[in-house]
């Protein structure tokens, strides 16, 4: 298993701002991914982030507005860029701790974002 | 058509009551799959995962049909504290890459 922690867990910011999430794994892993909730749907996957170089972004998601950092094995971060109140969300990151492909994901708590 | 879908609900059942679910996927290269569950205003947590051959556990049971595409997820004796959001995922099917989709979910509602 895994025990996940973001930083901050809610935060309301003004459009055209930057907000940067955390997200500290409490053992190494490889799999790391960053996920987006909107209110009344399910999760869509933004990006696997990749330790030690650039993250795989799905369709519809780009670096610029999402960068995503992943310096080691326990820690990464993703910026929501240039905010509008469509990034009005809560994002997760979550990790697949387990050998081989395609295991159980543990998820961090979230952080709600709330753009005016 | 979308990727995994599963009847939104939500399903208002009395406590005691069976209740299932289903979810269909369209990538027959998926490899595995899973149900989640989330409650309200907290991050998704592992149910069980899905077998061909079936699985049990306690009053939750899971199936999986490859050749329809098709996963359930069986609630017997359902209790108050059942009442949550069940997600489908199903994961792989890319070649040369990893892909985890998640259904939009299955809301349930446990009633006295």
């Amino acid at each position: 298993s895994a025990v996940i922690s973001q930083k901050p867990s809610r935060d309301i910011c003004q459009r055209g701002t930057s907000l940067t999430i955390q997200c500290q794994v409490d053992s190494q892993v490889t799999m790391m991914f960053w996920y987006r909730q909107q209110p009344g749907q399910s999760l869509t996957l933004i990006a696997t982030a990749n330790q030690g170089s650039e993250a795989t972004y799905e369709s519809g998601f780009v670096i610029d507005k999402f960068p995503i950092s992943r310096p080691n094995l326990t820690f990464s971060t993703l910026t929501v860029s240039n905010m509008s109140p469509e990034d009005s969300s809560i994002y997760l990151c979550s990790v697949d701790p387990g050998q081989g492909a395609y295991n159980e994901q543990f998820f961090g708590p979230g952080t709600r974002l709330t753009v005016l | 058509r979308k990727e995994v879908e599963q009847d939104p609900g939500p399903f208002n059942v009395p406590e005691g009551a069976t209740v299932a679910f289903n979810c269909t996927y369209s990538n027959s290269a998926s490899q595995s799959f899973f149900w989640y569950r989330q409650d309200c205003r907290k991050e998704p947590k592992l149910l069980m995962s899905v077998y061909s051959s079936g699985n049990e556990d306690g009053r939750f049971t899971a199936q999986l049909n490859r050749a329809s595409q098709y996963i359930s997820l069986l609630i017997r004796d359902s209790k108050l504290s059942d009442s949550a959001t069940y997600l489908c995922v199903v994961n792989g099917g890319n070649t040369g890459g990893f892909k985890t989709i998640f259904g939009a979910g299955t809301r349930l509602f446990v009633k006295a």
